[in-house]
């Protein structure tokens, strides 16, 4: 499973509180990802970091931030939870060349904003 | 920018029946094609991918998809399914050198009958 950890698995929150999720990887991948997936929609990428400190933008970003100051970390903050953000979130990380990149995902956090 | 459609969103089959799942891209060029499968309560697994060469593709668990590049397909088969088969089924797509980004369908839901 390509060695990715994500915590706290299962949180519950509150409106207008903030959270941050960390994904957590082993084999030092360059790639890792943020997605949310809600029913009707698949999965859908929040950010996505490309190397330390380097990171961008996804489909759904508005109202998430995410920071990579290590390698193998990957963290995902909500600054201020609203209950659209309730959901599962799915971090990933990319493994092979530019021509067979091939995405592993993580066992994902579920996420109950109330 | 790309999109994927699964059109079948839920599919029932009785055990032993043979299964296709639909999966179309929109993308002019050279793309990378994946299936994904989602167990319930657990995460994504890939279940086979295609970058180049034989457009049919043989992934775990038994099975196969088919690249039909005139037809912007990506069709994922298995000849006899089985009630262990019951998941969600992800198609996604990736451009070569697009960031690393893959694009999901929305998902298809297979119960298989005992």
């Amino acid at each position: 499973d390509a060695g990715i950890t994500q915590s706290p698995r299962h949180k519950v929150t509150e409106t207008g509180t903030p959270v941050t999720l960390r994904c957590h990887q082993t084999e030092n991948h360059r790639y890792m990802y943020w997605y949310r997936q809600d029913p009707g929609h698949g999965l859908r990428l929040i950010h996505y970091s490309y190397g330390v400190k380097d990171t961008d933008k996804g489909e759904v970003s508005d109202g998430y931030s995410v920071s990579r100051s290590k390698t193998e970390d990957f963290l995902l903050t909500l600054e201020s939870a609203t209950s659209s953000q309730t959901s599962v979130y799915f971090c990933a990380i990319s493994a092979g060349t530019a021509s067979t990149d091939t995405q592993y995902f993580g066992p994902g956090t579920r996420l109950t904003v109330l | 920018a790309q999109s994927v459609s699964q059109h079948n969103h839920h599919v029932i089959l009785s055990e032993a029946a043979s299964l296709e799942l639909g999966c179309n891209y929109s993308y002019g060029g050279t793309v990378n094609l994946f299936w994904y499968v989602q167990y319930p309560g657990q995460h994504l697994q890939l279940l086979l991918k295609y970058f180049s060469g034989d457009p049919l593709v043989k992934g775990i668990k038994g099975f196969e998809a088919e690249f039909i590049k005139s037809k912007f397909s990506f069709n994922l088969r298995k000849p006899s399914v089985q009630w262990s088969d019951t998941a969600e089924y992800f198609c996604a797509v990736n451009a070569p050198g697009s960031a690393r980004q893959l694009t999901f369908g929305s998902g298809t839901q297979l119960t298989v009958l005992p």
